[in-house]
């Protein structure tokens, strides 16, 4: 069974602070995909970074950096120089093909607060 | 419409009513997925559709619990003697194909619905 586990429930950061959201993942699955959705206080979520399993080169998107690394099984989140416009619940979520249906298991969340 | 759009954004019922949620998704889009979001957790996955059809329905919680989407467009979720635990946001994604991995979902605001 796939699993998500986000430990971080609640980060709270001085704006400017680099802030990082871990994200640990359990699949049996060889081939899989990984994601961050961002969900601000509208209710809407958001995607940010889609990533497969054979692709584990870092990725940097203006402020926001991933790190995978599937000897940990980790795929970790960095936002530099935070912003207040950042604060959200980020989710983390995992895909694995069941035929043709690429259902997500979502973590639990990190609600980040950036204070002004 | 430019994005996937849910009513009522809210919904407030008795215990043991009947209630209806609606998703218009992002006209072409083949795929669509429900969603359920449990307070402090992340949303978890309901059923998923291709084109008319249920491709995908394991994650409904009971047999209470059933969505159609007669002409492969927009999708109706229906919930019969609502309970309390039925209390969540319930979100609908659509994508153009079943490979959303690809694609990308777009999820809309969602519905919160409150069982008192």
């Amino acid at each position: 069974a796939q699993k998500v586990t986000q430990a971080q429930t609640e980060i709270s950061v001085v704006e400017k602070e680099d802030v990082t959201l871990d994200c640990v993942y359990e699949t049996r699955d060889t081939t899989y995909y990984l994601f961050w959705y961002k969900q601000p206080p509208s209710g809407e979520l958001v995607f940010l970074i889609r990533r497969n399993s054979f692709d584990e080169q870092n990725e940097i998107s203006g402020r926001y950096s991933w790190n995978f690394q599937k000897s940990t099984s980790s795929f970790n989140f960095t936002i530099t120089a935070s912003q207040v416009v950042d604060s959200a619940v980020y989710f983390c979520a995992l895909s694995e093909p069941g035929g043709s249906n690429y259902k997500l298991t979502f973590g639990k969340g990190t609600l980040l607060t950036v204070n002004p | 419409g430019a994005g996937v759009s849910q009513t009522p954004s809210n919904k407030v019922t008795e215990k043991g009513k009947y209630v209806e949620l609606r998703c218009d998704p992002i006209s072409g889009h083949t795929a669509l997925y429900w969603y359920r979001q449990s307070l402090g957790q992340g949303p978890e996955f309901l059923i998923y559709f291709q084109g008319t059809g249920a491709a995908d329905d394991s994650g409904l919680p009971n047999d209470r619990f059933f969505a159609v989407r007669p002409e492969g467009s927009v999708s109706t979720l229906k919930i019969q003697r609502t309970e309390r635990g039925d209390s969540a946001v319930y979100l609908c994604a659509s994508s153009p194909l079943s490979r959303g991995v690809d694609y990308g979902y777009t999820f809309g605001s969602g519905t919160r619905l409150t069982v008192v």
